[in-house]
This record gives structure tokens, C-alpha cells and sequence, in this order.
């Protein structure tokens, strides 16, 4: 089944302790991104991967790191996570060029409290 | 940058009655326009999109317009079911570009 998974699904945490949000895919996609959605400002996207070793920034990079060493997987880190990160996320894949269905993950509740 | 708005922010409608969604964006160079569907506790799932060189399109009971003109394009669902409570985004890219622009989203609550 072709799919797009996050773990964890829900994650409680403080402020300043590092941690680590991971996807992966099994489509075979070039083309991975992170976003978060927050009430009123629909989905905002975070950093995006054209393929292994290519990284970008997206609208809202500040206070997110990602990497690409593999195509399947494009984790998203928060080094010192802050209340203002707390959000919903999604990763998201699809194949080289915007005209073609993006995938996305079932989500991670992120709360930094 | 390419900016999306969205409205409503949310909508209910009588089971039977239809749903219109309506976008409009700024970048005159977007040219695919997709339209996903969010259920409760779900990621974004892809309902209908439009590409530039047509102005409507239809699957079953959901339909998309497009005006370039105007910029904007528009998400009608009829007949409406309680399945259809959801939250629908539009978004719009250029087709050579990987990055989607989002509306903010409109719940639709289907009332029975």
C-alpha cells in the first residue's frame, strides 16, 4: 500500500529538549516537504527535499532542521524546541513536478510546553 | 510569492444542499490548482484538481471552476452527505514549481 508514515503520532514535550519527528515513504518520490497547520493559517510549509542530499527552506524554516540521506526518509528535528512550535504536522511526498497527487502523512501532534 | 485565500473559514449546510468553496490567488503564472480534503484526525487527501487550460472539471458529485481571468477557482460539492464534513483546502503551484500554496481552509459540517 503506497503510504506516507510519522512517528510519533503524538509527542508531549519541554521546552529545549531536542527531538526528532520521522517520515518516511514508500512511493519511490523525489519530491518530500514538511508543513505545519495552526488554526486560521490553513498549511504552512517548513523545509522541502527535491531529492537525497537537496534541501530548501520553505515559508516557515525558523527553529527546524531536516536531512535527506535517503530517499524514503526525510526526518524533521526540532534542536530546542519552543511553545510556539506547538502545532500539527505533516509530511508530505509526491513525484517530481507540482502537477502530480502529493501524499500526505497522518500527522504529529506536537506539544511544547 | 504565491498568496491563496480561502471562504469561507466554515460552512454548514443541510444534508442535500450544495457547498461552495471559493480561492483566489495572486501569481497570474499558477497554472495547477488542487483541491484536498481533510477528515478528523487525517492527513490532506486529494479530491479534484484543474489544471489552467480548463475551466471546470467534475467527479460525480464534486466540481472545480476556474476563472484565470479573475484569479480565482471554485470547489462545488452537491448533494451533500455527512461524509462530506471535512476540512478543504485549495492550493495552487506553477507546474514546474514543487512548492503548493494553501488557502487557510473551510470546515464543512453537513447537518443531518
Amino acid at each position: 500500500e503506497a503510504q506516507v508514515t510519522q512517528n510519533p503520532r503524538y509527542l508531549i514535550t519541554v521546552t529545549g529538549k531536542k527531538l526528532t519527528v520521522t517520515c518516511s515513504q514508500n512511493m519511490n518520490h523525489e519530491y518530500m516537504s514538511w508543513y505545519r497547520q495552526d488554526p486560521g493559517l490553513g498549511l504552512r510549509q517548513i523545509y522541502y527535499s527535491m531529492n537525497v542530499e537537496v534541501t530548501d527552506k520553505g515559508d516557515v524554516p525558523e527553529g527546524y532542521k531536516v536531512s535527506r540521506k535517503e530517499k524514503r526518509n526525510f526526518p524533521l528535528i526540532l534542536e530546542s524546541p519552543s511553545p510556539n512550535q506547538t502545532s500539527l504536522y505533516f509530511c508530505a511526498s509526491r513525484d517530481r513536478g507540482a502537477i502530480y497527487e502529493q501524499y500526505f502523512g497522518p500527522g504529529t501532534r506536537l506539544t511544547v510546553t | 510569492g504565491e498568496n491563496v485565500e480561502q471562504h469561507p473559514s466554515t460552512l454548514s449546510v443541510q444534508e442535500g444542499d450544495s457547498a461552495v468553496i471559493k480561492c483566489t490567488y495572486s501569481d497570474s503564472a499558477s497554472n495547477y490548482f488542487p483541491w484536498y480534503k481533510q477528515e478528523l484526525g487525517k492527513g490532506p487527501q486529494l479530491i479534484i484538481d484543474i489544471r489552467s487550460n480548463v475551466g471546470e472539471k467534475k467527479d460525480q458529485r464534486i466540481a472545480v471552476t476556474l476563472n484565470k481571468t479573475a484569479k480565482h477557482f471554485s470547489l462545488h460539492i452537491t448533494e451533500t452527505q455527512p461524509e462530506d464534513s471535512a476540512v478543504y483546502f485549495c492550493a495552487a503551484s506553477t507546474a514546474n514549481d514543487y512548492k503548493l500554496s494553501f488557502g487557510a481552509g473551510t470546515t464543512v459540517t453537513v447537518r443531518a
